[in-house]
């Protein structure tokens, strides 16, 4: 069972920042919030992950709550080319733990 | 940054032909390498998990002796799939962990997949 809930889709406006909310109410104390994204006949492609303090990279930003239940995915400024399935997934802090992929969000970015 | 190389990209073969595809971690050594299937418009499927030099673990209700996992080497893992049938068509995709002792956190990175159609 997945232990994470995502909208099933969302829109964004080319150049607006684009939001994925995640909730992970579950969430053990080992875990570590990661996320991904596979574009059409693709991969999945790994964006960022998480413990508990707010990430910034190259590609996104992650806003992780206090209480560690939810987390925000920020898209800064969305293109045509960010549009895909966003995974949000919690994974044990164990090597050799492979990710377990929910349903994710379709993220539809349209000019 | 660290790639995963899958080859082929796409395999289309008769019923009862058995596939193989490699996965190759092409910068850095990877002790444990994993496999997914995923149907269309569904979420990707962990299949098995394969560690250099030992046995695969396959998920519940994953056949291996369908399924033939090979990880001989840090840096390749083969997925066998044997006698294949109409019903294993799908998208195959691998992905590999860097190596242990650097990091257990470290992120998954996958291969770009392969497309297998049994006529």
């Amino acid at each position: 069972d997945a232990k994470t809930t995502q909208p099933p889709s969302m829109d964004c406006a080319e150049g607006r920042a684009a939001n994925l909310p995640c909730n992970h109410s579950t969430i053990s104390g080992n875990e570590y919030v990661y996320w991904y994204r596979q574009i059409h006949s693709q991969g999945p492609q790994y964006i960022i992950h998480g413990l508990k303090n707010n990430e910034t990279n190259e590609m996104a930003s992650l806003i992780i709550t206090e209480d560690r239940k939810s987390s925000t995915l920020i898209l800064p400024h969305a293109t045509l080319r960010d549009t895909a399935v966003y995974y949000c997934i919690v994974r044990v802090n164990q090597a050799g733990t492979a990710l377990i992929f929910g349903k994710g969000t379709t993220l539809s970015v349209s000019s | 940054g660290a790639v995963v190389s899958q080859h082929p990209s796409r395999v289309i073969c008769k019923s009862g032909t058995s596939v193989k595809i490699e996965c190759r971690s092409l910068d850095f050594q990877a002790t444990t390498m994993f496999w997914y299937r995923q149907f269309p418009k569904q979420s990707l499927m962990l299949m098995a998990t394969s560690n250099e030099g030992s046995k695969a673990t396959y998920e519940q209700g994953v056949e291996k002796d369908k399924f033939l996992i090979n990880h001989a080497s840090l840096t390749l893992s083969t997925l066998t799939v044997t006698s294949a049938h109409p019903e294993d068509s799908s998208f195959y995709i691998c992905s590999a962990v860097l190596r242990l002792g650097q990091g257990s956190n470290q992120p998954q990175h996958f291969g770009d997949g392969t497309r297998l159609s049994i006529l």
